[in-house]
């Protein structure tokens, strides 16, 4: 298996929504990233977890709140999103930091 | 100021042709990475170089990096539709691999 999968595929939600975007791998990965893409920009990078602990986190605002449940699993749980956070967000994996990274085909929210 | 930059932005080629596209940093280099993404999807990775003057190739596309002057090039031959997406290099940020950031991109199409 050397899928990254996300879900939702699509999120709507409102300003004042608590909702959660869901990653797993089955690769064996020990670090994996969420990136928030906006359009016709490249990905940038939010949180890095290597071996289920937080790592990096890109002065990311506390309305997103990452969670590395285990080594196969990524969360990331959105509150009190505001309309400028939507966007593409994909995570990805890689067997170390910053290895060849595989991506998932990524969430796309919209935030009213 | 981007610490990537990619040339051209943009590349529209007849099927067939060669075509060049570059990635020049304005940090030191700790390791080259080249992505593709079709249009709203996940990256897909291509090559990873590490070593100044390293060279690698896989179907019809060839990637080098010239450390000293810290950039890489990523070369199609005869080209098809099928190569058409955006192109993304990626780097680390620090010897240890404290961060990852991605270029612009340049988007390639490809004219049956």
């Amino acid at each position: 298996d050397t899928e990254v999968t996300q879900t939702p595929k699509h999120l709507v939600m409102g300003m004042t929504n608590k909702k959660s975007l869901k990653c797993e791998q089955h690769m064996g990965h020990r670090a994996m990233y969420w990136y928030k893409q906006k359009a016709k920009k490249p990905p940038e990078l939010m949180f890095v977890y290597s071996y289920e602990k937080l790592s990096i986190n890109e002065s990311v605002p506390s309305r997103f709140s990452p969670e590395c449940p285990n080594s196969s699993l990524l969360n990331l749980h959105l509150h009190a999103l505001q309309p400028e956070d939507s966007a593409l967000y994909l995570c990805a994996s890689s067997q170390v930091e910053f290895n060849e990274q595989f991506f998932g085909p990524g969430t796309r929210l919209t935030v009213l | 100021s981007q610490e990537l930059e990619q040339s051209p932005q943009s590349l529209i080629v007849q099927e067939g042709k060669n075509l060049t596209i570059n990635c020049t940093s304005s940090k030191t280099l700790y390791g080259l990475y080249w992505y593709k993404q079709k249009y709203g999807e996940g990256l897909i990775f291509l090559m990873m170089l590490q070593k100044g003057g390293e060279e690698k190739s896989h179907e019809k596309i060839t990637a080098k990096l010239d450390e000293k002057k810290q950039q890489s090039s990523l070369h199609i031959t005869a080209s098809q539709p099928s190569h058409a997406g955006i192109y993304l290099c990626g780097a680390q940020r620090g010897n240890y691999g404290q961060n990852f950031v991605f270029g612009p991109g340049t988007r390639l199409s490809v004219l049956p």
